[in-house]
């Protein structure tokens, strides 16, 4: 099947500083990939659309200016989380898909701790 | 915004059935996926419907009726390792996916 690749699986970051997150599909392209975040036993909040050559779409009450989104290819896309705070801290997924009525793939997430 | 709702919690015995349904409320239908998902690990594929009916895969079935907003996860032949959270998601006309807040099934020995 489809993989999608997501990297770092782990990162402590110092609180103020930020932190990058990758996002890519191995095996496919993907015009559109998906930003996921989520908290302990709780399930997967969508953040953002993010769409290849264009701007990244935002879900009600995410800050774009603090969850910057690239997609400058057909294969990447990446999460920079700028100025992070211990509220950050949190499990950021991605997926994508290859489209059409397939099914969406996730990235092994990412597990950020902010100090 | 997508209201989707499913049970928080099942416990079942190993070797048994259980079903976990799901009621969905979305601006447009692209399909509705459930997904397994093992504490601190991402989610993985199990089952898709976007027509009407039963779809079978091993011993997990998914069944799926639009008019009514309603689809349910079937797990037979329970094993210890199916304890994890089940998620339901449904993808909407923008061809987004929202989640549920997943149930956790707890298989006993």
């Amino acid at each position: 099947g489809a993989v999608v690749s997501q990297h770092p699986s782990r990162v402590i970051c110092k609180s103020g500083t930020s932190v990058k997150i990758e996002c890519r599909s191995l095996d496919f392209q993907a015009t559109t990939m998906f930003w996921y975040r989520q908290f302990p036993k709780q399930s997967l909040m969508l953040m953002a659309t993010s769409n290849e050559g264009s701007k990244a779409t935002y879900e009600q009450g995410v800050e774009k200016d603090k969850f910057l989104i690239n997609h400058a290819s057909l294969t990447l896309s990446t999460l920079t989380v700028t100025s992070a705070h211990p509220e950050d801290s949190s499990f950021y997924i991605c997926s994508a898909s290859p489209g059409g009525e397939l099914e969406a793939f996730f990235g092994q997430g990412t597990r950020l701790t902010v100090v | 915004g997508q209201n989707i709702d499913q049970p928080t919690e099942m416990t079942a015995t190993e070797g048994a059935i259980v079903q976990i349904n799901c009621t969905y409320q979305t601006s447009g239908f692209n399909g509705l996926f459930w997904y397994q998902q093992h504490a601190g690990e991402a989610p993985t594929f199990l089952s898709y419907n976007v027509l009407d009916g039963l779809e079978e895969k091993g011993r997990f079935s998914s069944f799926l009726s639009r008019s009514k907003g309603y689809s349910y996860l079937l797990l037979k032949e329970l094993q210890m390792k199916d304890s994890a959270s089940y998620l339901c998601a449904v993808r909407d006309g923008d061809y987004k996916l929202s989640f549920g807040a997943g149930t956790t099934v707890t298989v006993r020995a």
